[in-house]
């Protein structure tokens, strides 16, 4: 399978610790791009690289949150002090045009 | 703000008759605007764009969508509905220039009935 995968599917964490999530995109996809995704709502953007310069940032993406795509191939979000309110679908997707994207499944956090 | 709606939360249509699901949306330039479908456990596929020219754009399985300016509205539609097509649609729309931020709607869920 050539799409875009991501790791893990779900995560179940306790409140305080931190997570990371890995997203590999297409292999020729420039783009790569983050959202959210909460239960009845669309997904809210959190980020861009293209290559491994991280390009743009939603304000919803607080101090807590980091993303790296090192060498602009797969890229990592971490979340630090895990809080309640962060569980949400995590999606990842790469584009190489900027328009049409595609998604990987999204990793689902749970936090308790 | 940029912003997208999509006014139905739920569209019940029957097998074989057209379908529309609405997308209105609000930008302070010119938009892109794409559709996406998310059938259960899987990941958003896209569907079709509009980027610019004719105001009617077709995409994957059949599906089209109409751009109207003055309305502010890109409607998806489909001539002939399929119990495969139920799902959820989203709308999504990114504003022209350097930015890259996509708004997606809240989605409408899509049911055809046999």
């Amino acid at each position: 399978d050539t799409g875009v995968s991501q790791n893990p599917r779900h995560k179940i964490t306790k409140r305080g610790q931190n997570v990371t999530f890995r997203c590999d995109p297409i292999s020729e996809h420039n783009r790569l791009y983050w959202y959210r995704q909460t239960l009845g709502q669309g997904p809210e953007f959190l980020t861009y690289f293209q290559n491994e310069a991280q390009l743009e940032k939603s304000r919803l993406l607080s101090d807590r949150f980091s993303a790296e795509r090192p060498k602009g191939s797969f890229s990592t979000l971490e979340i630090q002090r895990t809080e309640q309110g962060d569980s949400a679908m995590y999606l990842c997707a790469s584009s190489t045009d900027g328009y049409e994207q595609y998604f990987g499944p999204g990793t689902r956090l749970t936090v308790t | 703000a940029q912003s997208v709606a999509q006014p139905e939360d739920q569209v019940n249509v029957a097998e074989g008759n057209p379908l529309t699901v609405k997308c209105t949306y609000s930008v302070s330039g010119n938009p892109y605007l794409f559709w996406y479908v998310q059938y259960p456990n899987r990941g958003l596929q896209f569907l079709l764009k509009y980027i610019t020219g004719d105001n009617l754009v077709k995409g994957s399985y059949g599906f089209e969508a109409e751009f109207n300016k003055s309305q502010t509205s890109f409607h998806l539609k489909k001539p002939s509905a399929l119990v495969s097509d139920s799902a959820l649609y989203f709308c999504a729309v990114r504003v022209l220039g350097p930015g890259n931020q996509f708004y997606f709607g809240t989605g409408t869920s899509l049911t055809v009935i046999p």
